[in-house]
């Protein structure tokens, strides 16, 4: 089974904070994705990568970017967090459009 | 743009009670069509998913779904639910000629009542 590992499960940070967010999949797969879950919004898409290097915003990409310079690894980066990014956040990876596998989530507090 | 509609945001059922959850999407081209759950505390995962074929598609843990393409729908059934079922569900539609990117519903929050 393709298994996703998100490093941290549960994150506190302060406000004007670089924060980083590291996600790692192990099955080849060339698809990344993050997004931030929030009660009654659902998932929304932030940044998502089909390859190496390669990135496209999202839905609501503000106040965020990401890297990839491996193709197993896909990092979020918050570049000076800020209290409305408390959330819930997911990595996914798939090959091609046959079903999203996610991680088991990191939930990002920033006071 | 695509969207996905998931009319109930809450729904509470009695143990052995049968089961809909309702999914609309928005685009007219070829999709897949794919329901996730996130039980309490853990991570999401795939119940089932629509490519082509026969539209009613079956799952795991007894569910079901039927991708009705004139109504643009791929509801969620199980004819009787359990007091585990209590989770957060999610319908997910991918535009097949277009890359990879998944739309997501608002998700529907089930409780079952033991």
């Amino acid at each position: 089974d393709v298994k996703v590992t998100q490093s941290s499960r549960y994150l506190v940070k302060r406000t004007g904070e670089k924060v980083f967010l590291e996600c790692v999949q192990d099955m080849d797969h060339e698809n990344m994705f993050w997004y931030r879950q929030d009660p009654g919004l659902g998932l929304r898409l932030i940044y998502f990568s089909y390859d190496v290097k390669m990135k496209e915003k999202g839905d609501i990409p503000e106040g965020y970017s990401v890297s990839r310079e491996k193709k197993e690894r896909f990092s979020l980066i918050l570049e000076s967090a800020s209290t409305n990014q408390t959330s819930m956040y997911l990595c996914a990876s798939s090959f091609a459009s046959y079903g999203y596998t996610f991680g088991s989530g990191t939930r990002l507090t920033v006071v | 743009a695509q969207s996905v509609s998931q009319h109930n945001h809450h729904v509470i059922l009695s143990e052995a009670a049968s089961l809909e959850l309702g999914c609309n999407y928005s685009y007219g081209g070829t999709v897949n069509l794919f329901w996730y759950v996130q039980y309490p505390g853990q991570h999401l995962q795939l119940l089932l998913k629509y490519f082509s074929g026969d539209p009613l598609v079956k799952g795991i843990k007894g569910f079901e779904a039927e991708f009705i393409k004139s109504k643009f729908s791929f509801n969620l059934r199980k004819p009787s639910v359990q007091w585990s079922d209590t989770a957060e569900y999610f319908c997910a539609v991918t535009r097949t000629n277009t890359g990879n990117q998944f739309y997501f519903g608002t998700g529907t929050s089930l409780t079952v009542i033991p």
